[in-house]
């Protein structure tokens, strides 16, 4: 089992739809949870981050967490061209490092 | 203009060469870090680093070496003992490494190539 497992995609969305992204991950101990963006080529840079249950708004980007089900998620609402990128889920582990995953790849279409 | 930056862009690597990726930051951050990533995975930590003169090694630190004489700057290494280095390579730095809800934040990257 990786320790922070997203869906590869791509996934596809509508232009205005709502793209939903999800991630699990194995360390209890996690207090902090981070989303990253990255378009091709380019480095990875922070859209969200969370540390309570619940959901957290940020604009069009809105992060769940539950710790008791170890699942994090992140919604983009209206999604536009501009969105297509991988997004990367990084927990922080107890440890005190992020572990990263994958990444789920969006494409959003017109 | 505050941030972090990389040199060079692109890289190119003989077999048996050493060569040294820059990283430097005006963020006042005192954490840094090295990261590895593959295309299709994850990031992977190389080294981190606290405080200036002290770093500890990531989950593969081997065939890589770092300096932390200034607390702005992080070069890396890559070493001939690293036997498949090409990959893409990314700096990061953070408020400091203990802090819970630590935000790091990321260099454009060098993009290194085996010849």
């Amino acid at each position: 089992q990786k320790e922070v497992e997203q869906n590869s995609g791509p996934l596809s969305v509508p232009e205005g739809a709502i793209a939903s992204l999800n991630c699990t991950y194995s360390d209890r101990g996690s207090q902090s949870f981070f989303w990253y963006r990255q378009y091709s080529g380019k480095s990875p840079e922070l859209i969200m981050s969370i540390y309570s249950n619940g959901d957290k708004e940020d604009g069009r980007f809105t992060a769940q967490l539950n710790k008791a089900s170890q699942y994090v998620s992140l919604l983009i609402r209206d999604s536009q061209p501009s969105d297509s990128a991988t997004y990367l889920c990084a927990p922080r582990t107890r440890w005190g490092k992020l572990q990263f995953g994958a990444g789920t790849q969006v494409v959003v279409t017109p | 203009d505050g941030g972090i930056t990389q040199s060079p862009k692109y890289l190119f690597r003989k077999e048996g060469q050493n060569v040294t990726l820059s990283c430097e930051q005006n963020l006042n951050h005192d954490a840094m870090y090295w990261y590895r990533q593959d295309p299709g995975q994850g990031l992977r930590l190389i080294y981190y680093s606290q405080i200036v003169n002290d770093f500890q090694k990531g989950d593969i630190a081997e065939g890589y070496s770092v300096s932390r004489e200034k607390k702005e700057s992080f070069p890396l290494t890559v070493t001939s003992a690293q036997k498949n280095p090409t990959a893409f390579y990314l700096c990061a730095s953070s408020i400091e490494e203990s802090y819970s809800y630590n935000e790091q934040f990321f260099g454009p990257g060098t993009r290194l190539t085996v010849l």
